[in-house]
């Protein structure tokens, strides 16, 4: 049981490349969310879904888009990388929704850098 | 943006001694209050949490007490311990249903 893994770890990008963080878990979890992390700053929810085909807006949506085709599933697109967007990366996963009862298992994150 | 407040940012407590985080909300959709532990390098997990039925709640040395009148609950790590140093993070629920985290707190207990 491998529970919420996370790809690549580290990832340096220019200022306007795209490119897409993976997420999978494999504890049959409805929930799945995207947090950044910033100093100072806490986690802050960019993109949540609520089962597959449904996805929601967190706090921070602005450039980046999710879709979740299956249950295991769960990316992040980065469309046009800025330097606003250097941050820490947490994929997690819950049984049910947040907060309500239900843990929340964090991936390992993906450290990303934009130039 | 509903918040939640976390402070102190930052606690140096001596090997023994007692750690005290605090967190205020301002309204909440759901009455869980969980608090999770990260260590460098790693993501966040469950430390702990406190459903509205109990005003306290203790796990070995990590306690929560709860407020709900004043909106705040807080952890208290007894005898802390140089293991324990971490970030420490407080979460409520928002009037939407999302989990919203405080700021966190960087621990550093010393030997």
């Amino acid at each position: 049981n491998a529970g919420v893994t996370q790809t690549p770890k580290f990832q340096v990008l220019k200022t306007g490349q795209s490119m897409t963080l993976q997420c999978a878990q494999d504890m049959n979890h409805e929930y799945m969310s995207w947090y950044r992390q910033d100093p100072g700053m806490g986690l802050r929810l960019i993109h949540y879904s609520v089962g597959a085909g449904i996805t929601d807006q967190g706090e921070v949506p602005n450039g980046y888009n999710v879709s979740r085709s299956t249950t295991e599933d769960f990316p992040l697109r980065l469309l046009s990388a800025a330097p606003s967007q250097t941050s820490v990366y947490f994929c997690a996963s819950s049984r049910g929704l947040a907060g309500a009862y239900n843990e929340q298992f964090f991936g390992p994150g993906t450290r990303l850098t934009v130039l | 943006q509903q918040q939640v407040k976390q402070s102190p940012q930052s606690l140096i407590v001596q090997k023994g001694g007692i750690s005290i985080i605090n967190c205020a909300y301002e309204n909440t959709a759901f009455d869980y209050f969980p608090w999770y532990q990260q260590f460098p390098g790693k993501g966040p997990a469950l430390l702990i949490a406190i459903r509205p039925d109990v005003s306290e709640k203790k796990e070995g040395r990590f306690t929560i007490s709860f407020n709900k009148s004043a909106k705040q609950f807080s952890l208290h790590i007894m005898d802390s311990q140089p293991g324990d140093s971490a970030t420490y993070f407080c979460a409520s629920m928002d009037s939407s249903y999302k989990l919203i985290f405080g700021s966190g707190t960087r621990l550093l207990v010393r030997p």
